[in-house]
């Protein structure tokens, strides 16, 4: 079973669509986070939530709006698609908040959207 | 603010060969500090971290590295690669005063010649 999973693994779409990936955890964690990795493999938090309550938002447009139905689901939806959100998006997850007890995040294999 | 700086974009290494990735860190009080490796195709995986103590860390794959608070430091070693360690390998730094939060630093992809 995989830990950490994401859906779609790939996603073309066009300028002004609205898309969603879809992240699941069955590590049984409290904590799960959204990244964003560039074409220049630069890795940035965008947003975490600890059962269910945001608890990081960076400044991200927004246009990204998280979803966390319950502790082991975090989904991310983009409203009207620009070139710019081209990248790869990972989820992942933590026990508690993370850094601060186990230091480990368990990363999904990431979704690449790529936007024309 | 957190940031971390990986130098070196690129290393090439044969296959047996010594390697050592840098890692510069800048963080205003005590870091966490993270190694964690990404295989093509799939997500970011742990290889090792330093909280405190020892300043020599020990991870998986028979990967070290060494936190060097003068020098703001925390280079990943490995005294013998395989074929298997090709990779990009991310330094990470974070701790409570940070909210928690990492940073990544931009990487360092690493090519292993048979």
């Amino acid at each position: 079973d995989t830990a950490v999973s994401q859906t779609p693994k790939y996603l073309v779409t066009q300028m002004g669509n609205d898309k969603s990936i879809k992240c699941e955890q069955n590590l049984g964690h409290d904590t799960m986070y959204w990244y964003k990795q560039d074409s220049k493999k630069f890795l940035k938090i965008m947003f975490s939530y600890n059962n269910k309550e945001l608890i990081i938002n960076e400044t991200v447009p927004n246009r990204f709006s998280p979803k966390s139905p319950d502790k082991a689901h975090l989904n991310l939806h983009i409203n009207s698609l620009e070139l710019g959100d081209s990248a790869v998006y990972f989820c992942a997850s933590s026990q508690d908040l993370g850094i601060t007890s186990t230091g480990e995040l368990f990363f999904g294999e990431g979704s690449r959207l790529t936007v024309l | 603010a957190q940031s971390v700086t990986q130098p070196d974009i690129h290393i090439t290494v044969s296959e047996g060969a010594s390697l050592e990735l840098r890692c510069n860190y800048s963080y205003g009080a005590t870091p966490y500090l993270f190694w964690y490796v990404q295989s093509p195709g799939q997500g970011l995986q742990l290889l090792l971290k330093y909280f405190s103590g020892d300043t020599l860390v020990q991870g998986i794959k028979g990967f070290e590295a060494e936190f060097k608070r003068s020098q703001s430091s925390f280079n990943l070693r490995k005294p013998s690669v395989h074929w298997s360690d090709a990779a990009e390998y991310f330094c990470a730094v974070g701790g409570r005063a940070a909210g928690n939060k990492l940073t990544f630093g931009g990487g360092t992809r690493v090519l292993v010649k048979p």
